[in-house]
C-alpha cells in the first residue's frame, strides 16, 4: 500500500532561518503530491503541489521538488517567517486510483523571532 | 475558492448524547472525508463517500455513522458520545480528476465530550 514518511519534530528554527522538512513517499503507481499547513486552530490548506516527476511546486515562498529517484518530496524554504509557525503534512493521491490521499503525520514548525 | 463549511466549530456534549456534525461542500465535488485530528496520531479517516448515499469505512469508523442524502452535504454522527470521541474533527472534499487529487478541508470542529 501507499505510504508516506515525514521527519518528526517540532523543528525549532530562528526567524530568516532556513528550513527543509523531509518526506519520502512509497506509492504503487506515479503520485501526485502534495504539501498541506495548518496554523493553529485551522483545518489544513493546500501550500503546493506537483503531479509529475521533476517538477518544482512553489508558493509563499516554500518550495518542493518530485523526485522519482529518491521518492522524495522535501519541503524547503530560504528565510522563514515566525507567522510560518504551523504544522505541515506531506501527501500522495494516485490519479485514477483511490480516491483516499495518504498523509504523513504532520511536521510541527515553530519559528521563534 | 473552494469552501468547505463545517457548522459548529466548538461543540461540548455530554456522554451518551447523539451529536451531528454537518459539512457542505460548494464545488460539486464527488468525494467527501471525515477526519479526525489527536495530538501525535495525525489525520484519522473515519468515513469517506465517493457519490450521494455511498459511503466507505475508513481506519476508524468505530462509534461513528455518516450521512450522504445530497451531494454538497455529508454528515457525521456519534451514536451515543463518549469521552474517548473528545477530538478535532475535520470534513474535507476533493473532485475526482485524471491528476490526483487536491483535497479542501474545512476549518474543523472542537468536540468536547464531558
Amino acid at each position: 500500500g501507499n505510504s508516506v514518511t515525514q521527519m518528526e519534530g517540532p523543528v525549532t528554527l530562528s526567524e530568516e532561518a532556513f528550513l527543509t522538512i523531509n518526506c519520502t513517499y512509497t506509492a504503487t503507481g506515479y503520485p501526485s503530491l502534495f504539501w498541506y499547513v495548518q496554523y493553529p486552530g485551522e483545518g489544513l490548506q493546500l501550500l503546493l503541489k506537483a503531479t509529475k516527476a521533476d517538477d518544482k511546486g512553489s508558493n509563499k515562498g516554500f518550495e518542493a521538488t518530485y523526485r522519482k529517484e529518491t521518492t522524495s518530496f522535501h519541503l524547503e524554504k530560504g528565510s522563514v517567517q515566525v507567522s510560518d509557525s504551523a504544522v505541515y503534512f506531506c501527501a500522495l493521491s494516485e490519479p485514477g486510483g483511490s480516491y483516499i490521499p495518504t498523509f504523513g503525520r504532520g511536521t510541527s514548525l515553530i519559528v521563534h523571532p | 475558492d473552494v469552501k468547505v463549511t463545517q457548522s459548529s466549530r466548538y461543540l461540548v456534549k455530554r456522554t451518551g448524547e447523539k451529536v451531528f456534525l454537518e459539512c457542505v461542500q460548494d464545488m460539486d465535488h464527488e468525494n467527501m472525508f471525515w477526519y479526525r485530528q489527536d495530538p501525535g496520531l495525525g489525520l484519522r479517516l473515519i468515513y469517506f463517500s465517493y457519490d450521494v448515499k455511498m459511503k466507505e469505512k475508513g481506519d476508524i469508523p468505530e462509534g461513528y455513522s455518516v450521512s450522504r442524502e445530497k451531494k454538497e452535504r455529508f454528515s457525521l454522527i456519534l451514536e451515543s458520545a463518549s469521552t474517548n470521541q473528545t477530538s478535532m474533527y475535520l470534513c474535507a472534499s476533493s473532485p475526482t480528476t485524471t491528476s490526483g487529487n487536491t483535497i479542501y478541508f474545512g476549518e474543523g470542529s472542537w468536540l468536547t465530550v464531558v
